[in-house]
């Protein structure tokens, strides 16, 4: 059974940096085509794709987000830690992991997904 | 990036009804479309990947079509947990992006 499960502070202030852990069951992320992503969705809003980690510790960012987010995996303990700099009220949000899959050639879809976390970003 | 526009934004519908969902891709992206079920105070769930493969587990009444830019979501036979907020989301490149949403309320 794969289950994911979000971790971190509920309330940050501004200029702080955020760090959140997703720790993860029922896979590896040491086996190929693995990955896990981190998406947020602000109060009444969309979702917004953020990070991804692969098997092969290769990262990837919502280039806009780029120079504020890392994303990091610790494969002995099935998690990855996804670190915000500088929060913002506007990056108040739920922030949700979900594992996707590369096939080789082509991205799956999110097929499982953590309960997510709110973060509230206030002084 | 590929901007993913949703339509309607938000739309009403009676128990039984046969709604669908509307989803375009700023350029082709095949077949690598998405769609995700997202209830209130929930995380999402995935429903159908690859444009119109069925999940495990998804009623039947869900089905999905398109392809290059023109996507759509079709429920047939609404029922009262069908009433959500659906997504679609494109895999074919970074950023894997989401479109804005469709309510779906009951009438």
């Amino acid at each position: 059974q794969v289950t994911l499960r979000e971790s971190g502070p509920a309330l940050v202030k501004p200029t702080q940096t955020l760090t959140l852990t997703c720790t993860f069951s029922g896979f590896s992320l040491t086996t190929s085509g693995m990955c896990v992503s981190w998406i947020r969705q602000p109060p009444g809003k969309a979702l917004e794709w953020l990070a991804l980690i692969d098997w092969d510790n290769d990262k990837y960012y919502y280039k806009s987000l780029k120079t504020r987010l890392t994303i990091s995996k610790d494969t002995s303990k099935n998690q990855v830690v996804l670190t915000m700099t500088n929060m913002d009220p506007v990056d108040t949000a739920t922030y949700y992991c979900a594992r996707i899959r590369y096939s080789g050639y082509d991205w799956k879809a999110f097929d499982m997904w953590g309960q997510g976390t709110m973060v509230t970003v206030s002084s | 990036d590929i901007q993913m526009a949703q339509s309607p934004s938000s739309l009403s519908a009676f128990i039984g009804d046969r709604v669908t969902i509307t989803c375009r891709a700023s350029q082709s992206i095949s077949n690598y479309l998405n769609w995700y079920q997202q209830k209130l105070g929930k995380a999402p769930k995935l429903l159908i990947s690859a444009a119109s493969s069925l999940e495990s587990g998804v009623p039947s009444r869900f089905s999905g079509s398109g392809s290059g830019t023109d996507f759509t979501l079709t429920i047939s036979g609404l029922q009262p947990e069908d009433f959500a907020t659906y997504y679609c989301q494109q895999s074919y490149s970074t950023p894997l992006t989401f479109g804005q949403g469709t309510r779906l309320e009951i009438k």
